[in-house]
Parts: structure tokens; C-alpha cells; sequence
């Protein structure tokens, strides 16, 4: 099973500022199957970003992704009042999928 | 619109049953692998299991093999979850999701329903 590792865990950024968002794998994810994922209270999980680089539907452009192999980025260059929510990576590369623990992007 | 609502949660004794239920609509569903993901209470998220569009390949996390079986009806746009032997652990909130590419087994998730609880207790 591949772990994955977020850090920080808790991001304290004001409106305006750049958040830079990290996922480490134990092990290799194939093909950059990686995705990032947007959660607020309350809601279900929003695709932001898949295939490590790739924006889904509707996704502002200030959300960019990056990375290959066991470390992977997620940047949002100005964090607007509703960024602020848990980010979770996920590998679909290997079975069993699994996700990280979560960022929580807070306002300072 | 693409959507894809959940029910069935509720609250079971340890060792019961409970057969989750999610409707989709507004995209060809029989062409789309389907997942389910938990979330516990303040936890993260964690993959249950998934099925092809076909039913032909259907996988399980380690968690709930043996105790958890999906399946889905392509005629009703239907997918299901029937959970037994309940722990516990168990307890959380079960979304329903879709594989974004179509015929794909593996992909990114980027339809989720809002959810469903699921309480294990005494």
C-alpha cells in the first residue's frame, strides 16, 4: 500500500498570500496518478487537480499542480476567502487508492 | 446535472447490517467505474471499494473485504453497498463517487455525492 504524507498539517496564510501544499509517497506513483482534493465543512470532497497537473472543471487558475514520481505540489498563488478548507491528496496508481491525511489552509 | 445522491445510513448495533444506496443522474452511468469513500467523524478520507462499469473488476480496501459487497444496477442507475458484520470502526460518513474518465478503472474522482452516515453502536 503506498502511504501518503501531506504536510503541513495546518497552513495559517491571510487572503492574497501564495500556499504551497506537499504530498510525499512511500513509493512511486505511476503515471502521475495523483489527485488533489478540496474539502469544506460540512461538503463532499471537490476534484481540484488531477493527474498531478491537470485542473479539473470549473477550477480557478490560480490552483496549479506539480510533481512526479514521490513528491507532488499544490500551489495556490493568491488564496482568496474561499480557498480556506482541508486539502487531501490521493494516488490512483496502485490498489488499494489512498489518500493523505489532509492540509487544513486556515486564515491567520 | 450530474448527480449522484446516497441513502440507507443509519444507526446499527455491532454485527448488524446495512445496505447503502446511490442514484445517479444526469450522465450514462452504465459507462463509469463507481467508488466508495468514507470519512469518520474529524478523520480523513479513506477509498472502500470500487466497480467497473461492466462489473467485471471490483476491488475492496483490506478494511471491509470479506464484510462489505458492491454492486451496482445499470438498468436503475443504481449503485450499492451492503455492509455486514458492522464494527465499531465502521462509523462514518459513506460518499459515492465517480471515476472521471469514462471506461477507465482507475482515475481521479470528480463526481461525489453529499453523503451518508453510518453509525455503529450499542
Amino acid at each position: 500500500e503506498i502511504v501518503l504524507t501531506q504536510s503541513p498539517g495546518t497552513l495559517s496564510l491571510s487572503p492574497g498570500e501564495r500556499a504551497t501544499l506537499s504530498c510525499r509517497a512511500s513509493q512511486s506513483i505511476s503515471s502521475g496518478y495523483l489527485a488533489w482534493y478540496q474539502q469544506k465543512p460540512g461538503q463532499a470532497p471537490r476534484l481540484v487537480i488531477y493527474g498531478a497537473s491537470s485542473r479539473a472543471t470549473g477550477i480557478p487558475v490560480r490552483f496549479s499542480g506539480s510533481g512526479s514520481g514521490t513528491d507532488f505540489t499544490l500551489t495556490i498563488s493568491r488564496l482568496e476567502p474561499e480557498d480556506f478548507a482541508v486539502y487531501y491528496c490521493q494516488q490512483y496508481g496502485s490498489s488499494p487508492w489512498t489518500f493523505g491525511q489532509g492540509t487544513k489552509v486556515e486564515i491567520k | 446535472e450530474v448527480q449522484l445522491v446516497e441513502s440507507g445510513g443509519g444507526l446499527v448495533k455491532p454485527g448488524g447490517s446495512l445496505k447503502l444506496s446511490c442514484a445517479a443522474s444526469g450522465f450514462t452511468f452504465s459507462s463509469y467505474t463507481m467508488n466508495w469513500v468514507r470519512q469518520a467523524p474529524g478523520k480523513g478520507l479513506e477509498w472502500v471499494s470500487s466497480i467497473s462499469h461492466s462489473s467485471i473488476y471490483i476491488y475492496y480496501a483490506d478494511s471491509v473485504k470479506g464484510r462489505f459487497t458492491i454492486s451496482r444496477d445499470n438498468a436503475k442507475n443504481s449503485l450499492y453497498l451492503q455492509m455486514n458484520s458492522l464494527r465499531a470502526e465502521d462509523t462514518a460518513v459513506y460518499y459515492c463517487a465517480r471515476i472521471y474518465l469514462v471506461y477507465s478503472i482507475r482515475d481521479a474522482f470528480d463526481i461525489w455525492g453529499q453523503g451518508t452516515m453510518v453509525t455503529v453502536s450499542s
